[in-house]
């Protein structure tokens, strides 16, 4: 079974420039998360997908950050304009509907840079 | 606001050490416990979800413990390998959506 994919894996860019990032999740799981890690903190959630619509983006900064998930299967998470503070590490995770016990799967990760 | 914490934040341990960290999170409402590996450059892997008070879970040399009524969660290594060196990442869970909240991480490193 293939995991979670996301791309690019590492972007570097100046801030007020745009950045986006892709995730395809693991075939069939309906929900899908979206994840900022900063250096020495622990993944926090920006935004839950249940198929193709928000079940929460309570955390993300909607001035600029938006993510959208077209068919109920790719997201795409977009920063514009982005700042120093995003730097992070960008993750992206999927999961069978269902229960709240059900794992997470998390793919690769994109690590952002902002010079 | 809730608030998951893991100690310690970083352990270096020779190889064939036993180890052990701490989860610890707000007991009320709680919904489930989920412990992770994230190794450089890789995807954090599942390693248990735990929900009853008093669980054990074990896989390998690796095994956890959860008290739900005091709010901890205990994550264990028996006989630590360099192939162990990894952050370890504890979740809780607040409802069946199944938002986590992480901890900080505690960073093994595991020498030769």
């Amino acid at each position: 079974e293939a995991g979670v994919a996301q791309s690019p894996r590492y972007k570097i860019i100046e801030k007020r420039q745009s950045v986006a990032f892709w995730c395809n999740p693991i075939s069939g799981h309906a929900t899908l998360y979206w994840y900022q890690q900063i250096l020495g903190q622990g993944p926090k959630l920006l935004i839950q997908f249940q198929n193709n619509g928000v079940v929460d983006d309570s955390q993300l900064p909607k001035d600029r950050f938006s993510a959208e998930r077209l068919k109920g299967v790719d997201s795409t998470l977009k920063i514009q304009p982005a700042k120093l503070e995003d730097s992070a590490v960008y993750l992206c995770a999927s999961r069978l509907a269902g229960g709240g016990t059900d794992t997470q799967y998390f793919g690769p990760g994109t690590r952002l840079t902002v010079l | 606001i809730l608030n998951v914490e893991q100690s310690p934040q970083s352990l270096h341990v020779q190889e064939g050490d036993s180890t052990n960290f701490t989860c610890s999170f707000p007991s009320s409402n709680f919904y489930a416990l989920h412990w992770y590996r994230w190794e450089t450059a890789k995807s954090p892997e599942a390693l248990f979800v735990m929900t009853l008070n008093g669980d054990e879970k074990k896989k390998g040399r690796i095994s956890a413990t959860l008290n739900t009524k005091e709010g901890y969660s205990y994550l264990y290594i028996k006989g630590s390998q360099p192939e162990d060196s990894a952050t370890y990442l504890c979740a809780s869970g607040y409802n069946q959506g199944g938002k986590l909240i992480f901890g900080q991480g505690t960073e093994l490193s595991v020498k030769p």
